[in-house]
């Protein structure tokens, strides 16, 4: 199979650091992207990690461990327009994305 | 630069009907993805266009789903007839291709898809 597991429903607090966690299988990706999609609305890119380690991009930073087949999103100082869901895919050598189910997130003031 | 664009925004049909999206991709972008998002769910790949010629199609229900991309520019996915549980959303994305080493896709706003 080709399993993309992330955790459904989050919610955090405005201000407060949230980390969303992606688990795939290891073989036949490529590396793995972040997108973030509001309720009715396309999903839009947030980053890709082809390599291991940190990537960080202002608030938000992603983390990725090919043999682990793990990666994470990292949303810092929390705002209400971060209330998306964060979809996790991972691409196939012929670039078709595997999505996750999404995680949606929920800031509280 | 101008975005994926996609239309109609939505659509409400009966089942057995038919009905056609139309998506106009990013200039100059090679591939172009048709997926299908149901409610609470990611997009799944229907098919995916490199140029004018099919990539992957393997999770298209053929029976009922035809998509075509005349010109290797504008695209089109046609459903007939129609099923209850074709109620989606139903997105276009498009990417430089495989020739760049960060080959991100983008996507069009969606058509939202009811079938009664």
């Amino acid at each position: 199979g080709q399993n993309i597991d992330q955790p459904t429903e989050m919610t955090a607090t405005e201000g407060a650091i949230v980390q969303i966690n992606c688990t795939y299988q290891t073989s036949g990706f490529n590396g793995l992207f972040w997108y973030q999609q509001h309720a009715g609305e396309a999903p839009t890119f947030l980053s890709y990690n082809v390599l291991d380690g940190l990537e960080e991009k202002g608030r938000f930073s992603s983390f990725l461990s090919r043999s682990k087949g793990y990666s994470y999103l990292l949303l810092k100082e929390l705002q209400m327009k971060d209330s998306a869901s964060y979809l996790c895919a991972a691409p196939r050598p012929t670039d078709k994305l595997i999505f996750g189910t999404g995680t949606r997130l929920q800031v509280f003031p | 630069e101008a975005g994926v664009a996609q239309s109609p925004r939505y659509k409400i049909i009966e089942k057995r009907q038919s009905v056609a999206f139309w998506c106009n991709p990013i200039s100059g972008h090679a591939t172009l993805y048709w997926y299908q998002q149901i409610l609470g769910q990611g997009p799944k790949l229907l098919i995916q266009f490199q140029n004018n010629g099919v990539v992957d199609d393997s999770q298209l229900p053929k029976d009922r789903f035809s998509a075509e991309r005349l010109k290797g520019v504008d695209s089109t996915l046609k459903i007939q007839p129609a099923k209850l549980e074709d109620s989606a959303v139903y997105l276009c994305a498009s990417s430089l291709g495989s020739r760049v080493a960060k080959n991100i896709q983008y996507f069009g706003a969606g058509t939202r898809l009811s079938v009664l």
